[in-house]
């Protein structure tokens, strides 16, 4: 079966700190996408950043980027110069099944930003 | 351009009734996935629709069937409603027959079975 593992069920860093999540996965497919997903108390899962697995290039995206290495199957997210609203649950996922099977989650890390 | 929407935001059924959860996709997009994210956990895919036909199904029983619409709009049905099928239920669109590219989230239905 393909998973996802994110190893960190809660993190708490201070506003403005940098902080990591880390996110492995296995999967026997050569191209896919790997991304983060936000979900904020309010619920609503919000796009954080993708990454295209035949890209060497890490993706990035204003203060979010990744850490890309797929010889590991290691896709960790940073998060730079953290702001109050970065508080959520951080979820890793990617389509299984050549995208057949929906996007595979793992369990999710509740990342909490303290003033 | 009008993000993903569903309906109703809460619901509360008892054990074994039948429900149905309703969702708009993103103008554009003609796939439509359903997922269940129990309390504490990542969403669980539960099937796929790609112009009105099923094309991918998660491992969930038959009492969880769904539709997709010409407009691609869809539903999702459950039937014999389960004390355990208390949980956040969230569609998904995107663009594509195997939703490889990104799938953007409504902002789900809680259904509580009593």
């Amino acid at each position: 079966a393909q998973t996802v593992t994110q190893s960190q069920p809660e993190m708490s860093v201070q506003e403005a700190e940098t902080v990591t999540l880390s996110c492995t996965y296995d999967t026997s497919e050569n191209n896919y996408y790997l991304f983060w997903y936000k979900q904020p108390p309010s619920r609503q899962m919000i796009l954080v950043i993708r990454q295209e697995a035949y890209k060497q290039q890490n993706a990035t995206e204003n203060r979010f980027s990744v850490n890309f290495q797929k010889a590991a199957k290691s896709f960790s997210l940073k998060i730079s110069d953290s702001q109050l609203g970065d508080t959520a649950m951080y979820f890793c996922a990617y389509p299984s099944g050549g995208g057949a099977d929906g996007l595979t989650f793992g369990k999710g890390t509740h990342l909490i930003i303290q003033p | 351009e009008t993000g993903v929407t569903q309906s109703p935001t809460h619901l509360i059924k008892t054990r074994g009734q039948q429900v149905t959860l309703r969702c708009s996709s993103q103008s554009g997009h003609n796939t439509v996935s359903w997922y269940q994210q129990a309390l504490g956990q990542g969403p669980q895919f539960i099937f796929q629709y790609y112009r009105e036909e099923e094309n991918g199904r998660g491992n969930f029983p038959p009492r969880f069937s769904g539709l997709q619409f010409p407009n691609y709009s869809s539903e999702l049905n459950v039937n014999a409603l389960e004390l355990d099928d208390s949980a956040l239920y969230l569609c998904a669109s995107s663009l594509g027959e195997r939703a490889l590219e990104t799938q953007y989230f409504g902002p789900g239905t809680r259904l509580l079975v009593l």
